[in-house]
């Protein structure tokens, strides 16, 4: 089975931090992605990489960066936390073999900022 | 521009009574279609998956979804809800010349409620 693991289940930071939400997944998927869900918004993509040091702008990318130095490991830093940041944080990855592109989650991240 | 909806915030039904939880997309082409379950406080769980082929795709939990071309949706069902079934459904899709990427497009959710 796939593993997608993400670095905590609940963080509180205070406006202002630097913060970094960890991602690492063990099937050796080439594609990565960084979600925030909101309460009736869904997923939103915030950035999204398909090799390592490759990546691209989602759809809500302001406020935040990301990093992919190895294949298994995606990192998504907040450079300076705004409480408009408070969400779910949800990772995921997927194959691009087969071409079937079915994403597979980590648990989410559920961080407060203060 | 390609999205994808869900028209009902909830759905509330009985245990052993079937169940719908709708969705319809707005893409050009033929498109991946996905249907994943978050369960509280977890992360998504994929369901099922429309590819290609039969337009009846069976999935996880007794799960299927009906692939309509001609009106655009790909709704999910089960004959006989349980109450574990209780969670939020989204339903997503994979344009067609989105490439490499992986991209999908998320709908914004549906929360399924099933009272005993």
């Amino acid at each position: 089975d796939v593993k997608v693991t993400q670095s905590s289940r609940y963080l509180v930071k205070r406006t202002g931090e630097k913060v970094f939400l960890e991602c690492v997944q063990d099937m050796d998927h080439e594609n990565m992605f960084w979600y925030r869900q909101d309460p009736g918004l869904g997923l939103r993509l915030i950035y999204f990489s398909y090799d390592v040091k490759m990546k691209e702008k989602g759809d809500i990318p302001e406020g935040y960066s990301v990093s992919r130095e190895k294949k298994e490991r995606f990192s998504l830093i907040l450079e300076s936390a705004s409480t408009n940041q408070t969400s779910m944080y949800l990772c995921a990855s997927s194959t691009r073999t087969g071409g079937t592109d079915t994403q597979y989650f980590g648990p989410g991240t559920r961080l407060t900022v203060l | 521009a390609q999205s994808v909806a869900q028209p009902e915030d909830q759905v509330n039904v009985a245990e052993g009574n079937p169940l719908t939880v709708k969705c319809t997309y707005s893409v050009s082409g033929n498109p991946y279609l996905f249907w994943y379950v978050q369960y509280p406080n977890r992360g998504l769980q994929f369901l099922l998956k429309y590819i290609t082929g039969d337009n009846l795709v069976k999935g996880s939990y007794g799960f299927e979804a009906e692939f309509n071309k001609s009106q655009t949706s790909f709704h999910l069902k089960k004959p006989s809800a349980l109450v574990s079934d209780s969670a939020l459904y989204f339903c997503a899709v994979r344009p067609p010349g989105s490439g490499n990427t992986g991209k999908l497009i998320f709908g914004q959710g549906t929360t399924l409620q099933v009272k005993p």
